[in-house]
């Protein structure tokens, strides 16, 4: 079974430090890999996915996520925060074996906060 | 390109009621699927659809649960004898499924579920 494990529920940042939002995976075969956000209220809106192409993915709003296979990692990244970018970031992950291809298996969140 | 829209968005209910929520994808997408999101987690897979056809259901969809897609365009949920813990946010997402590989969900705004 597929998992997803994204560390530290809450990330602190100061307006204009980089952004690190780490995800790690679990899946017997590899994966399809995706990073959400979600504003307070709202739905999900998706920030970039990993579809095995290239390991850097790049994203909207500045957003970046590099594909470590040795590591089963999948990290979140943004050069300079800004204070639009609080919310709540998610991780998923797609299995592609015995055509489940459909589901997505989420981690838990975690909530970025911006300072000015 | 309207995006996926859910009604209603907020439902208070009193435990025992019945309750229908509403999703309408985006059209054209073949393929619908059923979320439920609770407090400080990540959203879990409870259904989905291809076309009209109900594929999966998660060991999470109790036989108070019912989901359908006429025609293959809007879908409802309906919950039975609600319990307080059904209390989450229900979201629907929707995509195009094309080839085989792994096709991106778009998510809608939810219904957010309070069972008092």
């Amino acid at each position: 079974a597929q998992s997803v494990t994204q560390l530290g529920s809450h990330v602190s940042v100061s307006e204009g430090a980089l952004v690190l939002l780490r995800c790690n995976y679990s899946s017997s075969v590899p994966p399809y890999l995706f990073w959400y956000v979600q504003y307070p209220n709202q739905g999900l809106q998706l920030l970039l996915k990993y579809t095995s192409a290239a390991t850097l993915v790049k994203g909207i709003n500045g957003f970046e996520a590099e594909f470590k296979k040795s590591e089963t990692s999948f990290h979140l990244t943004k050069p300079s925060a800004h204070m639009s970018d609080a919310a709540e970031y998610f991780c998923a992950v797609s299995d592609q074996s015995g055509g489940s291809n459909y589901k997505l298996t989420f981690g838990k969140g975690t909530l970025l906060t911006v300072n000015p | 390109d309207t995006g996926v829209s859910q009604d209603p968005r907020h439902k208070i209910t009193k435990r025992g009621q019945n309750v229908t929520f509403r999703c309408d994808p985006i059209s054209e997408h073949n393929r619908l699927y059923w979320y439920r999101q609770t407090l400080g987690q990540g959203p879990e897979f409870l259904t989905y659809f291809q076309n009209e056809a109900q594929l999966e259901k998660s060991r999470l969809l109790s036989d108070r649960f019912s989901a359908e897609r006429p025609k293959g365009s809007f879908s409802t949920l309906e919950i039975q004898r609600t319990e307080q813990g059904d209390s989450a946010m229900y979201l629907c997402a929707s995509s195009l499924r094309q080839g085989a590989s792994t096709d991106t969900q778009y998510f809608g705004p939810g219904t957010r579920l309070t069972v008092l």
